[in-house]
């Protein structure tokens, strides 16, 4: 089975930044994904890791440990766009699994 | 702006009722996968489609099913709409059954009442 657990909310102050952490246990792992989703939209891509460390993306990173089953995104300068929800997911061989998902309010 | 397009974007249904949602994919996607995400919920696998054969199904009764085109286009069919039937429902295309990163590119969605 799959069990991947993020916090449920977070705020943070515009300009700063903000540590969001996923961990997971899963049948199989072909990679993690870290999805950013407005309220009533589609998920959007942010950022994929398959090898252990960190890949930075502009004001995201992301960071992976295999062995430790854990991840974390890492939004820098945040602003007011940025209030979000942000889902973590795990692929195996064919599909993705999610997380509930954080909600990431700024506020100014 | 994914390119996946969505079919309808609400839809209010009653309880035992049948729904149809459609999904146009990305241009030159081959791989669709459909996905519930209830309220304050992450999206929930339900089954993909490639070539127009299903190649994996999540935790989801009969009652759900789908189809793949030729044109790569797909349908979620739910009969029987039971209350916990209403969601938001997520299409998601790739290039061939996940490409080189697995990447999704998802729909907008229909968002289904059942009254």
């Amino acid at each position: 089975g799959q069990n991947i657990d993020q916090p449920t909310e977070m705020t943070a102050t515009e300009g700063a930044i903000v540590q969001i952490n996923c961990t997971y246990q899963t049948s199989g792992f072909n990679g993690l994904f870290w999805y950013q989703q407005h309220a009533g939209e589609a998920p959007t891509f942010l950022s994929y890791n398959v090898l252990d460390g960190l890949e930075e993306k502009g004001r995201f990173s992301s960071f992976l440990s295999r062995s430790k089953g854990y991840s974390y995104l890492l939004l820098k300068e945040l602003q007011m766009k940025d209030s979000a929800s942000y889902l973590c997911a795990v692929r195996d061989d064919y599909k993705l699994s999610f997380g509930a998902g954080t909600t990431v309010t700024v506020r100014a | 702006e994914t390119g996946v397009t969505q079919s309808p974007t609400h839809l209010i249904k009653t309880r035992g009722q049948q729904v149809t949602l459609r999904c146009s994919s990305q241009s030159g996607h081959n791989t669709v996968s459909w996905y519930q995400q209830a309220l304050g919920q992450g999206p929930q696998f339900i089954f993909q489609y490639y070539r127009e054969e299903e190649n994996g199904r999540g935790n989801f009764p009969p009652r759900f099913s789908g189809l793949q085109f030729p044109n790569y286009s797909s349908e979620l069919n739910v009969n029987a709409l039971e209350l916990d039937d209403s969601a938001l429902y997520l299409c998601a295309s790739s290039p061939v059954a996940g490409g080189t990163t697995g990447e999704l590119f998802f729909g907008e969605g229909s968002r289904l009442t059942v009254l």
